[in-house]
């Protein structure tokens, strides 16, 4: 079955500088990945996904990942960070071949200090 | 184009007693999610349709909880008796599509935060 961790409950970053939000995975094949983002009293966005191709994927609001099959992670990360990314992060996974539920971390709140 | 909408936004009842959740998907998604959100933890997948059948129901409280989705289109997600513990928000998501080799991303409504005193 797979799982996915974000090891940091809550990340601090200062205004402008870049942030990195951690995620491994586990799965017995081949990982769909994925980033949401929760801001107070809303539903999730989606962010961006790892399917195949480029190890680097790009998304909404500056935000990119970087998909690391040798390490199983697949940590989200912005050069410049702005107060209003300041919000709730989780990591998903689903295995591509074997099954069709979509596993959510218990999310990393992130707070960009001004 | 409209999101994914639900109602109601908000709910407090008793133990035992009953409420329903409605859900309407964005026009043309043929997969459809409920999920549990309580405080501090990720969502958890409830049941998934797709169009009008079930594709996963295996982390539903059957006991308790159920859901249709008539038509393939609207859905609505009931708890009876609700318990102390049922206290959460509930997602309701939906996607263009799923299945094996497919992965369209979700798009969430706001959710039902349910309080159960």
């Amino acid at each position: 079955a797979q799982s996915v961790a974000q090891p940091e409950d809550q990340v601090n970053v200062a205004e402008g500088n870049p942030l990195t939000v951690k995620c491994t995975y586990s799965v017995s094949g081949n990982p769909y990945l994925f980033w949401y983002v929760q801001y107070p009293n809303r539903g999730l966005q989606f962010l961006l996904k790892y399917i195949t191709g480029d190890n680097l994927v790009k998304g909404s609001y500056g935000f990119e990942a970087e998909f690391n099959k040798s390490q199983t992670s697949f940590h989200l990360k912005k050069p410049s960070a702005l107060v209003s990314d300041s919000a709730l992060y989780f990591c998903a996974v689903r295995d591509m071949w074997t099954d069709d539920k979509i596993i959510f971390g218990k999310g990393t709140r992130l707070h960009i200090l001004p | 184009e409209a999101g994914v909408a639900q109602s109601p936004r908000y709910k407090i009842i008793e133990k035992r007693q009953s409420v329903a959740f409605w859900c309407n998907p964005i026009s043309g998604h043929a997969t459809l999610y409920w999920y549990q959100q309580i405080l501090g933890q990720g969502p958890k997948l409830l049941i998934q349709f797709q169009n009008n059948g079930v594709v996963d129901d295996s982390q539903l409280p059957k006991d308790r909880f159920s859901a249709e989705r008539l038509k393939g289109v609207d859905s609505t997600l009931k708890i009876q008796p609700a318990k102390l513990e049922d206290s959460a928000v509930y997602l309701c998501a939906s996607s263009l599509a799923s299945g094996t080799g497919v992965s369209y991303e979700q798009y969430f409504g706001p959710g039902t935060r349910l309080t159960v005193t």
